[in-house]
């Protein structure tokens, strides 16, 4: 069946602008992440959705960022007034959720940020 | 923060070795994973390790877990060029909020043909 897909694939923007970054959870995954990856600070956790539990936001770097899942699918993580700073890969990942043992996560091919 | 650590940074073989790349991390987990990623975009996840298993193998692929050292090896036999890629680990801790991962830094395996 269809993976995890993520849009845009590369997204370009000037320092101060705000971004919208989509993700497309494997059907049926209740649980869904964000996590970010650069070269200085390898990948880490941005915030966790499952099911209509409030999510776990601890890992967004600042109040720039912010998420949000409609309807139990689909994702929109949303950074404002963009820094230099925030370009990286922004990577979604779902899972079955539920159990620790359904723990495999599948991941989208990321959006490439870049701020300039 | 970045829990595991995976060592060697950098890996490079000639096709058909054997690759091996560790990893530690420092709390109780629940279980371990490993990922692959291919050009710094999206990974795929290669096996699950739970905390009372000690060994599990999926085709070429042969992990070990070893609570006590807190370190975790993947092996993967035969190498061939496909397989070049950077290799994670990424565990789950116990606890509550055992659904997030935390990756370490990655190893890059080049495999020469």
């Amino acid at each position: 069946g269809a993976g995890v897909s993520q849009s845009p694939s590369n997204k370009v923007t000037e320092k101060g602008k705000d971004v919208e970054l989509r993700c497309d959870p494997i059907s049926g995954h209740t649980a869904l992440y964000w996590y970010r990856q650069s070269l200085g600070q390898g990948l880490e956790f941005l915030i966790y959705f499952q099911g209509n539990s409030a999510p776990d936001k601890s890992g967004l770097p600042s109040d720039r960022f912010s998420a949000e899942r409609t309807g139990g699918s689909v994702s929109t993580l949303t950074i404002q007034r963009t820094q230099q700073e925030d370009s990286a890969v922004y990577l979604c990942a779902s899972s079955l959720g539920g159990r620790a043992g359904r723990a495999e996560q599948y991941f989208g091919p990321g959006t490439r940020l870049t701020v300039t | 923060s970045q829990q595991g650590e995976e060592d060697p940074q950098a890996l490079s073989i000639q096709e058909g070795e054997n690759a091996t790349m560790n990893c530690s991390y420092k709390t109780s987990i629940n279980n371990l994973q490993w990922y692959r990623q291919n050009s710094g975009r999206g990974l795929v996840h290669l096996i699950l390790i739970r905390s009372n298993e000690r060994e599990k193998h999926s085709g070429r692929l042969r992990v070990t877990l070893d609570t006590s050292k807190k370190s975790s090896s993947l092996l993967i036999t035969a190498s061939r060029a496909a397989d070049t890629a950077s290799y994670f680990c990424a565990t789950s801790n116990s606890g509550g909020s055992n659904y997030k991962l935390t990756f370490g830094k990655g190893t890059l395996l080049t495999v020469n043909p």
